[in-house]
């Protein structure tokens, strides 16, 4: 059974819009959300992260949102790049331990 | 470089044969993770070393796949008896225990079985 889903595998954004990711997990003991980004032949790069206790977080042009009470989370990058192009992966963990559990990625592509 | 750096980049190997990937983390990590990735899915996790102990392993981590962190520094997974199956991108990563669940992974292993 798949704990965290992303169900879009891909997205397509006009540059200079919004580009929205989406993340549902089903484990309810996931207290630590991440994001990352993956370009083709490399590892993934981490991006942002949530603890539990809050329900959103910044940096820069990347924002994330989670609902605990719907188990979903969301990447927001505004405005999108081309250089934004990129496999996006949603990940959890819960306590310390540092074991992530991974989506399958959304491929996001960012047109000029 | 000061980023986690695996080697080799990428290795074909033959059917029935042993393979070793090396993995040097960031320096001051006290946490080293191993995770695999086939095409399509998203990493998955294969095993974590804490210091030179190894804390957790997946039941993905078959009995031909052993890791080692003798010195608590760099780490290396070896694959033995190698199947079509194993080919996939195998991942390292670091962390410190103080940094929360954030893990830095590097540019991956490319294995291909043939």
């Amino acid at each position: 059974d798949q704990q965290v889903k992303q169900n879009s595998p891909s997205l397509s954004v006009q540059e200079g819009r919004i580009s929205i990711l989406n993340c549902d997990y089903t484990n309810s003991m996931f207290d630590y959300f991440l994001w990352y980004k993956k370009y083709p032949a490399e590892g993934p790069t981490f991006l942002i992260s949530i603890s539990s206790i809050k329900d959103k977080n910044e940096d820069g042009r990347f924002t994330v949102f989670l609902n605990k009470s719907a188990k979903h989370l969301s990447l927001h990058i505004v405005p999108s790049q081309p250089g934004d192009s990129a496999v996006y992966f949603c990940a959890a963990s819960r306590g310390s331990q540092g074991n992530l559990i991974f989506g399958k990625g959304t491929k996001l592509s960012v047109k000029p | 470089d000061t980023g986690v750096s695996q080697d080799p980049r990428h290795k074909i190997t033959k059917r029935g044969q042993n393979v070793t990937f090396r993995c040097d983390p960031i320096s001051e990590h006290n946490r080293l993770y191993w995770y695999r990735q086939t095409l399509g899915q998203g990493p998955e996790f294969l095993t974590y070393f804490q210091n030179e102990a190894q804390l957790e392993k997946s039941r993905l981590l078959s009995d031909r796949f052993s890791a080692e962190r003798p010195k608590g520094s760099f780490s290396t997974l070896e694959i033995q008896r190698t199947e079509q199956g194993d080919s996939a991108m195998y991942l390292c990563a670091s962390s410190r225990t103080d940094s929360g669940n954030t893990i830095y992974f590097g540019e991956g292993s490319w294995l291909t079985v043939v």
